[in-house]
């Protein structure tokens, strides 16, 4: 069975700071796919990344950056200098190559970004 | 990209009454759509897995006869909520993916947020 945890459920920070989302995730599958979606407060999902278990070289894009280690299967996402349109849900998922691309998400972590 | 479309955005409607919410594909054909649910500050949650053409798959608690699921075309799933009460209330929101696209990213709607009164 597959399963997702993000420990964090709320983050608070003020604007221009560092923070990172952790995600850690549970699966039986050799190959397998992490995803990290977040979700405005108007309710769509908006994709952010996609990486498959085989390739764990760490992907920056702008201001956001992501940590794949299979070691401790975590996919962990970091934004820098974060800023107020920051602020959401963010979720991590995961979907196993042998489960039909199903995803499964994660609880979720609601991160605020304060002035 | 891939566009999903979903509809309505929102509906607020009187006990009793059945709701059907619709999931299109706008510019590929989406052989499997999936609908989701979400309690407020909840996760999604997968309530059903439907393929084109053949009975939609449910996940363990889901009711199959309160919450109908059709995919007629390759470009269109509808969820129909039937008799809803409040305890329906609820977010709702489909994703769509193209066989061809194997595991590239569910591209989803912008969800439907059910209210029953």
């Amino acid at each position: 069975a597959q399963k997702v945890t993000q420990a964090q459920t709320e983050i608070s920070v003020v604007e221009k700071e560092d923070v990172t989302l952790d995600c850690v995730y549970e699966t039986r599958d050799t190959t397998y796919y992490l995803f990290w979606y977040k979700q405005p407060p108007s309710g769509e999902l908006v994709f952010l990344i996609r990486r498959n278990s085989f390739d764990e070289q760490n992907e920056i894009s702008g201001r956001y950056s992501w940590n794949f280690q299979k070691s401790t299967s975590s996919f962990n996402f970091t934004i820098t200098a974060s800023q107020v349109v920051d602020s959401a849900v963010y979720f991590c998922a995961l979907s196993e190559f042998n489960a039909g691309n199903m995803l499964t998400f994660g609880g979720g972590t609601r991160l605020m970004v304060k002035p | 990209g891939a566009v999903v479309s979903q509809h309505p955005s929102w509906v607020i409607c009187k006990s009793g009454t059945s709701v059907k919410i619709e999931c299109r594909s706008l510019d590929f054909q989406a052989t499997t759509m999936f609908w989701y649910r979400q309690f407020p500050k909840q996760s999604l949650m997968l309530m059903a897995t439907s393929n084109e053409g053949s009975k939609a798959t449910y996940e363990q608690g889901v009711e199959k006869d309160k919450f109908l699921i059709n995919h007629a075309s390759l470009t269109l799933s509808t969820l129909t909520v039937t008799s809803a009460h409040p305890e329906d209330s609820s977010f709702y929101i489909c994703s769509a993916r193209s066989y061809r696209q194997g595991v590239q990213p569910q591209h989803f709607g912008d969800g439907t947020r059910l209210s029953i009164l």
